[in-house]
């Protein structure tokens, strides 16, 4: 059974605090998408890549957000230093282009930032 | 640019109703696809059902129905015979076909079902 894993699924930090938060997208996938979910602002598109090549960031806070694609398993977000605005669910999701599927979204990491 | 607008923030029905969610979408491209996703007080994200550009005949999955208007760029879904469990705020998505594009959502409408 095919999924979309993100961790950690919860995470409580201090302001201040760097937290790093993990997406590994369905294997064969080549675009991944990084969302923020909150009750004020609906579903914000962070950032994605393509063939783990980064095509739009521009949803990203850039002095403390930042998005990577170590390899075609492993997506992260990095926020340094967190605020408590930051708190919010985080979403990834993965969509194979090549076949034309829909996006397959993970569990989400729900950050609270105190 | 691509956009998605879904005019309606909350909405409720009676169980065992039908009730109709628009979308409603502006694109210039021909090639493209359109979702509507499910998000229950799980937060989990859900496919309901999706449709091809390319494609006339309007999706259907069980209870869940399209209405795709292609001229209009109108993509409403409608849910027969409502149940408790369809209670959730539902999105409407669009992605553009091949490689191109991301993945982008309208603002969701909160559904409730009432017993």
């Amino acid at each position: 059974d095919a999924r979309v894993t993100q961790t950690p699924r919860h995470k409580v930090t201090e302001m201040g605090q760097e937290v790093t938060m993990r997406c590994q997208p369905i294997l064969g996938h080549n675009t991944v998408f990084w969302y923020r979910q909150t009750m004020m602002q609906g579903l914000e598109l962070l950032a994605y890549f393509r063939n783990r090549a980064p095509l739009d960031d521009s949803g990203m806070p850039k002095d403390r957000f930042s998005a990577e694609m170590p390899d075609a398993t492993l997506a992260t977000l990095k926020i340094q230093p967190s605020e408590p605005r930051d708190s919010a669910v985080y979403f990834c999701a993965s969509v194979s282009t090549r076949m034309n599927t829909e996006a397959f979204f993970g569990q989400g990491t729900r950050l609270t930032v105190v | 640019a691509q956009t998605v607008t879904q005019s309606q923030p909350e909405m409720s029905v009676q169980e065992a109703e039908t009730v109709t969610l628009s979308c409603t979408y502006d694109t210039s491209e021909s090639n493209y696809y359109l979702f509507w996703y499910k998000q229950p007080p799980s937060r989990q994200m859900i496919l309901v059902i999706r449709q091809e550009a390319y494609k006339q005949q309007n999706a259907t999955e069980n209870r869940f129905s399209v209405n795709f208007q292609k001229a209009a760029k109108s993509f409403s879904l409608k849910i027969s015979d409502s149940q408790l469990g369809d209670t959730a705020m539902y999105f409407c998505a669009f992605i553009l076909g091949g490689s191109q594009g991301n993945l982008i959502f309208g603002k969701g409408t909160k559904l409730s079902v009432k017993p």
